[in-house]
């Protein structure tokens, strides 16, 4: 699986938008983007995935470059709530069982009121 | 929504003893999984299942078993607990599946530590 940097943390205002980041720079073409978030003792939650093209759902936006080689996740109107580590993976979209998706350290990004 | 549930949260065993983790999720998913949470370590896969009593071991293996005797039930076995395998265990499913097979949804975590 591809390995993925994204920055250790990261402020932002409450109802902001967040941008957070990520490079995936070896991705392969059959490897989706993940995103996972991670609030303090809890386990980690679905966010969004996609493949090229841009998505969003009810949660946030995931930009993916044309070369597909980083993206970004929006939070459009962060909340304190939104506190949390943010985990950017990528994956195989087909799942089986060698979908076994490796996280990294992730971004932990502070909403500050 | 899709919910996995595992039995105990807080746990507090002695070095030596056997330890049981169970998780159940209710999605009628085939890819089970058990991973273990440490500061600065991140998420590392213990084992994962893709079928009822089918199992692969995963990156950290050693010291634990894993036993799934029914689709819905994966349970993670400390054969003989030790102080190094305190941490956050996190149990997840995936339908494996068609579009979106391959998202994993995960429990709330239990928090063992062995003392």
């Amino acid at each position: 699986d591809a390995k993925t940097t994204q920055p250790p943390s990261m402020d932002c205002a409450e109802g902001r938008a967040a941008n957070l980041p990520c490079n995936h720079s070896t991705i392969s073409g059959n490897e989706y983007v993940y995103w996972y978030r991670q609030i303090h003792s809890q386990g980690p939650q679905y966010i969004i995935h996609g493949l090229k093209n841009n998505e969003t759902n009810e949660m946030a936006s995931l930009i993916i470059t044309e070369d597909r080689k980083s993206s970004t996740l929006i939070l459009p109107h962060a909340t304190l709530r939104d506190t949390a580590v943010y985990y950017c993976i990528v994956g195989r979209y087909y799942g089986g069982a060698t979908n076994k998706l490796i996280f990294g350290t992730g971004t932990l990004l502070a909403v500050q009121p | 929504d899709v919910k996995v549930t595992q039995s105990s949260r807080y746990l507090v065993k002695r070095t030596g003893e056997k330890v049981f983790l169970e998780c159940v999720q209710d999605m009628d998913h085939e890819n089970m999984f058990w991973y273990r949470q440490d500061p600065g370590l991140g998420l590392r896969l213990i084992y994962f299942s893709y079928d009822v009593k089918m199992k692969e071991k995963g990156d950290i293996p050693e010291g634990y078993s894993v036993s799934r005797e029914k689709k819905e039930r994966f349970s993670l076995i400390l054969e003989s607990a030790s102080t190094n395998q305190t941490s956050m265990y996190l149990c997840a499913s995936s339908s494996g599946q068609g579009i979106g097979g391959g998202t994993i949804y995960f429990g709330e975590g239990s928090w063992l530590t062995v003392v």
